[in-house]
């Protein structure tokens, strides 16, 4: 089973600044297989990126996903007040989704 | 526009049973499966299992096999998701979210959850 480890556990940035999330699978992934959510606070998570660079439909540029093998990042170039949230990354293999802990980002 | 709406909150006791509901509208229903993931409170996502809505496939997450049991009634677009006797351990939101039609699938689109709360 693949275990997803995201790091840092807590981001803490300023509008404006740049964000950089990591996702870290236990064994090599097929990049296809990774995707990134974001959760605000009351909300239901939201699809950003899928196939490890993929932006979903309506997702600003300013988020974009790289990676591959057993490390990958979600970057967000310059925060927005409404980027402030929990970001997970997830991996699909055999037949299960597995979810990283998940990377709070919050306002310093 | 693709939409999957949930049943509201519930409150249960210990051993109650419950189901809730997740209903698509704005595309064709049996052509995606549907997952359910599971949130306790302040914690992760867990993914529970998911149904092929045109012939029922289930697949169930091994936590989760035995425990709830996911179904779906074509004719009218909508997932099941239902425990038969009900553990305060079964507090969580359970959301419910549309597989696209692409392999490997990712939660494309997601319902608003279903708060469940189990307390005597």
């Amino acid at each position: 089973e693949i275990v997803l480890t995201q790091s840092p556990g807590t981001l803490s940035l300023s509008p404006g600044e740049r964000a950089t999330l990591s996702c870290r699978a236990s064994q090599s992934v097929n990049s296809n297989s990774v995707a990134w959510y974001q959760q605000k606070a009351g909300q239901a998570p939201r699809l950003l990126i899928f196939g490890a660079s993929d932006r979903a439909t309506g997702i600003p540029d300013r988020f974009s996903g790289s990676g591959s093998g057993t490390d990958f990042s979600l970057t967000i170039s310059r925060l927005e007040p409404e980027d402030f949230a929990v970001y997970f990354c997830q991996h699909y293999g055999n037949s299960l989704f597995t979810f990283g802990p998940g990377t709070r980002v919050d306002i310093k | 526009e693709v939409q999957l709406i949930q049943s509201g909150p519930e409150v249960k006791k210990p051993g109650e049973s419950l189901r809730i509901s997740c209903k698509g509208s704005g595309y064709s229903f049996t052509n995606n499966w549907i997952a359910w993931v599971r949130q306790m409170p302040g914690k992760g996502l867990e993914y529970m299992g998911r149904i092929g809505p045109s012939d029922s496939s289930i697949d169930y997450s091994p936590s989760f096999q035995g425990h709830v049991t996911i179904s779906a009634g074509k004719s009218i677009s909508t997932a099941y998701l239902q425990w038969s006797s009900l553990k305060a351990s079964d507090t969580a939101i359970y959301y419910c979210a549309r597989l696209p039609m692409r392999f490997p699938p990712y939660l494309g689109v997601w319902g608003q959850g279903t708060t469940v709360i189990v307390s005597s």
